[in-house]
């Protein structure tokens, strides 16, 4: 059984640019969820997609988007990035159905500076 | 609006001094209360899901219960290896599959 990856693991911006960030779900999962986590807190909720459809969307600005592709990998992407940007990104996989548990496994993470 | 809170932020324990981590939590209905490790720099590693209340786990040093407004996870005779940051989250029964995290509680062993 394969886990979540994350590419790259680092990653160095400066504001105003725009960068994504990938993920390969956990083999058998459909969902996946980006979070983002600053220093000290508690993951962020940004958007889940179910079946490359968009599931559900945390309190993000527009410039955050995402895709997920037949194979249930998924991309993120930020517009114009501010300082505050900088932060763990963090993808996880789950399989959302009716016999499901809806546990989400967690990858490794990116970590996004922008400068 | 679902919420979480843990405590304490922060613990520092003697190696083989257990104690017990709190996880508060107010939703609409729980569908599952999910706690994770996570070290570091790295991605959250999960540990427990518990459904319902009376519920418990465990796995190896760690021991997870619940109630219905707060779940307790009890390190038994920690070791060194076991300082690491203690997630907890809440999913609710009303439709969404979205966790909401706490912050966590950072656990230092020390030897």
């Amino acid at each position: 059984e394969t886990g979540v990856t994350q590419s790259p693991t680092h990653l160095i911006k400066t504001r105003g640019q725009q960068v994504t960030l990938r993920c390969s779900s956990q083999s058998g999962h459909n969902t996946v969820s980006w979070y983002q986590q600053a220093l000290g807190q508690g993951p962020q909720f940004i958007f889940q997609y179910y079946r490359e459809e968009e599931n559900g969307r945390g309190n993000f600005p527009p410039r955050f988007s995402g895709l997920q592709f037949p194979n249930y990998s998924s991309e993120l992407n930020v517009n114009a990035l501010e300082l505050d940007d900088s932060a763990l990104y963090l993808c996880a996989s789950s399989q959302m159905g009716r016999d499901s548990t809806d546990t989400q496994y967690f990858g490794p993470g990116t970590r996004l500076t922008v400068l | 609006e679902d919420q979480v809170t843990q405590s304490p932020e922060a613990l520092r324990l003697q190696e083989g001094e257990s104690s017990s981590l709190n996880c508060s939590y107010t939703v609409s209905g729980l569908r599952g209360l999910f706690w994770y490790r996570q070290d570091p720099g790295k991605g959250p590693e999960f540990l427990f899901t518990l459904y319902s209340a009376g519920e418990e786990k465990e796995k190896e040093r760690l021991k997870a219960t619940l109630t219905k407004k707060e779940s307790f996870l009890h390190i038994t005779a920690p070791k060194p290896e076991d300082s690491a940051t203690y997630l907890c989250a809440v999913q609710d029964r009303g439709g969404s599959y979205i966790p909401t995290f706490g912050r966590g509680t950072s656990l230092i062993v020390h030897p």
